[in-house]
C-alpha cells in the first residue's frame, strides 16, 4: 500500500514569514509530485507539480523534491493570511490515481 | 479558464436509494476520475475512466458503483444503493493524460445518506 505522510500540524506562522511543509513518500518508484491546497469545505487546488530532484519555484511558492530521501516539501515565502489552508502532498501512485497525505493545516496570523 | 463542473452541490438521500453524481470535466482532457473524502479524512482514489473504459479503481469502487460517460461533455457516478457510509464529499477531476500529469478538481458533491 503506498503512503503518503505529511506532518498534520497545525502549523502556525506570522504574516510574511516562511512557511515549510513537508510530505514524505513510501514508493521509491513514484516520480510525480503534487500540492494543493484545500480551504475548509472546498475542494484541492492545484498549486504546483514538480517531477525532478531540487527545486521547482512559481511565485512565492518553491517545491522541493529529493527523491533519494523521498521527500517533497513546499515553502511558502512572504506568507499571507489568505493562504491559511490545509496542503495536501499527492503523489502519483501507479498508472493514473494520486495517493493523498492527510494534509498539513497551515494558519498565518496577521 | 476551464474548469470542472459539477452536479448537485449537495445531495441528500436516504439509504438503500441510488444516486448519481454529475460532472463535467474540462473540454480537451482525456482522463476523468472520482475521488471521495470523508469528513476529516483523505481525499481517497475512486476511479479513472479512459477512453470510456475504466482504467484503474480502488478497493472502495465496489459492485455499488458505476461510472459513465454518457455524452460527449457529462462524467457521471451512480451509487446503486447507498450506505450511510457513502456519506462524504466526491470530487471529479480531470487531466490531458494519465500517470504524471496534473489532475484538476470540481467543485465536489456533498452527499448525505440518512
Amino acid at each position: 500500500q503506498k503512503e503518503v505522510e505529511q506532518n498534520s500540524g497545525p502549523l502556525s506562522v506570522p504574516e510574511g514569514a516562511i512557511a515549510s511543509l513537508n510530505c514524505t513518500y513510501s514508493d521509491r518508484g513514484s516520480q510525480s509530485f503534487f500540492w494543493y491546497r484545500q480551504y475548509s469545505g472546498k475542494s484541492p487546488e492545484l498549486i504546483m507539480s514538480i517531477y525532478s530532484n531540487g527545486d521547482k519555484e512559481d511565485g512565492r511558492f518553491t517545491a522541493q523534491l529529493n527523491k533519494a530521501s523521498q521527500y517533497v516539501s513546499l515553502l511558502i515565502r512572504d506568507s499571507q493570511p489568505s493562504d491559511s489552508a490545509t496542503y495536501l502532498c499527492a503523489v502519483e501512485g501507479g498508472s493514473e490515481k494520486l495517493v493523498f497525505g492527510k494534509g498539513t493545516k497551515l494558519t498565518v496570523n496577521p | 479558464e476551464p474548469e470542472v463542473t459539477q452536479t448537485p452541490s449537495h445531495q441528500v438521500t436516504q439509504m438503500g436509494q441510488e444516486v448519481i453524481l454529475r460532472c463535467v470535466p474540462i473540454s480537451n482532457h482525456l482522463y476523468f476520475y472520482w475521488y471521495r473524502q470523508i469528513l476529516g479524512q483523505k481525499v481517497e482514489f475512486l476511479v479513472s475512466f479512459y477512453n470510456n473504459e475504466i482504467s484503474e479503481k480502488s478497493e472502495i469502487f465496489d459492485d455499488q458503483f458505476s461510472v459513465e460517460r454518457p455524452d460527449g461533455s457529462n462524467f457521471t457516478l451512480k451509487i446503486r444503493s447507498t450506505k450511510l457510509e457513502d456519506s462524504a464529499m466526491y470530487f471529479c477531476a480531470s487531466s490531458e493524460g494519465g500517470g504524471a500529469y496534473e489532475q484538476y478538481f470540481g467543485p465536489g458533491t456533498r452527499l448525505t445518506v440518512t
